[in-house]
């Protein structure tokens, strides 16, 4: 059985500030990881993916996560945030096995950005 | 390359009525997932397809159903739809194991 705890529902920084967006997995096989962005009234955007390649993994917009597999962790941070990155924001994981198909989410993280 | 195409983009239905909604999946992906989301239960799967073969499944009642066609689009329909099935409804196309989402179809049942 797979799942994911997103930690903060809400989270807000100022502009500039650094962007750490917590998530947490529970997996019984080696998992695939991922973070998608939701933007008002639109469909989910790929921001980043864990496929046990790198454990430190970049993404789109400047976002990156790192794999602690210790930790079951796969934390999603920005150095800089910016206004655009207001969003809701959603880890996801899925079973190597499971040939993708079958993705499991986290509640989402509403991130808000302060001038 | 053209990305997941989901129609209609709206709908509104009421309690009793059956709905049809459209998946067009990226060009030569042949997966195509379901999700329901909603403000209280969050993002939740609903089925995949994989070569017009039903290949997961979510925990939701036989109401939802789904197909997929050869050229990889699919279809889902809810028979008489109840007010909780007031949704987004998002596709996902994958290839690779990794999926791309459409815009979805925010679905409304009065």
């Amino acid at each position: 059985a797979q799942s994911v705890t997103q930690l903060g529902s809400h989270v807000s920084v100022s502009e500039g500030a650094l962007v750490l967006l917590r998530c947490n997995y529970s997996s019984s096989v080696p998992p695939y990881l991922f973070w998608y962005v939701q933007y008002p009234n639109q469909g989910l955007q790929l921001l980043l993916k864990y496929t046990s390649a790198a454990t430190l993994v970049k993404g789109i917009n400047g976002f990156e996560a790192e794999f602690k597999k210790s930790e079951t962790s796969f934390h999603l941070t920005k150095p800089s945030a910016h206004m655009s990155d207001a969003a809701e924001y959603f880890c996801a994981v899925s079973a190597v096995l499971d040939q993708g198909g079958k993705l499991i989410f986290g509640q989402g993280t509403e991130l808000s950005v302060k001038p | 390359k053209a990305g997941v195409t989901q129609t209609p983009r709206y709908l509104i239905k009421t309690r009793g009525q059956q709905v049809t909604l459209s998946c067009s999946p990226i060009s030569g992906h042949r997966s195509v997932s379901w999700y329901q989301q909603t403000p209280g239960q969050g993002l939740q799967f609903l089925f995949e397809y994989f070569s017009e073969t039903q290949r997961n499944k979510g925990n939701f009642p036989g109401r939802f159903s789904g197909r997929q066609f050869s050229n990889s689009r699919s279809e889902m329909n809810v028979s008489t739809l109840e007010l909780g099935d007031s949704a987004l409804y998002l596709c996902a196309s994958s290839l690779s194991n990794i999926q791309y989402f459409g815009a979805g179809t925010r679905l409304s049942v009065l």
